[in-house]
């Protein structure tokens, strides 16, 4: 069974510029989560979406914004760029508030 | 939010030693997860446990929430266990994962 994926892997962009990283949950996993990990911390929550709605959203910048698909796969949009937002993202699949399962992460390094 | 609490920082092992790790949180959870990160990032689900005492291989976990701990035991550890540790838990009624910093162990043969 496949796990969790996320595309791309890696990315650099520029200050400034709009990127956008995607997930495809476990199948049969109804709702996903994002997480921004900075180099040295523990990985801290961005939005969770269930079925398609918004359940749940961190102290992030409106910068920051997400949506999920019918098929429940996620989309993580960040515009305006800035050097802070340089971190690995990770993604989590989960039925609802059980188990969550990660995928290997985006590594985005804005330059 | 909940604050999650990781001990000790770091922990360096010799290969075949045995090892604690201690993850202590600030309110009632109905979910508490243990991960192992590897060097390219990816959390590893080690264990679920918002309560109770699981065991897999070497690997041992109890988490006793009345008291709001849990515990990660690592026995005859080995090069490949190295790497970060971590604790996250789900407050009761929430949908998102609150992490700690982390534990740091290193294994040397």
């Amino acid at each position: 069974d496949a796990g969790v994926t996320q595309s791309p892997t890696h990315l650099i962009k520029t200050r400034g510029q709009h990127v956008t990283l995607r997930c495809s949950p476990i199948s049969g996993h109804k709702s996903v989560s994002w997480y921004q990990q900075v180099l040295g911390q523990g990985p801290q929550f961005i939005f969770q979406y269930y079925e398609k709605e918004e359940r749940g959203r961190g102290n992030f910048p409106d910068r920051f914004s997400a949506r999920q698909f019918p098929n429940y796969s996620s989309e993580l949009n960040v515009n305006a760029l800035l050097l802070g937002d340089s971190a690995l993202y990770l993604c989590a699949s989960s039925l609802f508030t059980t188990e969550a399962f990660f995928g290997q992460g985006t590594r985005l390094t804005v330059v | 939010g909940i604050q999650v609490e990781q001990s000790p920082p770091d922990l360096i092992l010799q290969e075949g030693a045995n090892s604690t790790l201690r993850c202590n949180f600030s309110d009632s959870v109905n979910n508490l997860q243990w991960f192992h990160q590897n060097p390219w990032g990816q959390l590893i689900n080690l264990f679920y446990i918002p309560s109770g005492t699981k065991q897999n291989g070497r690997l041992s976990a109890t988490t006793v929430a009345t008291e709001r701990y849990s515990l990660l035991y690592i026995s005859s550890s080995q090069t490949t266990d190295s790497g970060v540790y971590f604790c996250a838990v789900g407050a009761t009624g929430a949908n998102n994962l609150f992490f700690g910093t982390g534990t740091r162990l290193t294994v040397i043969p």
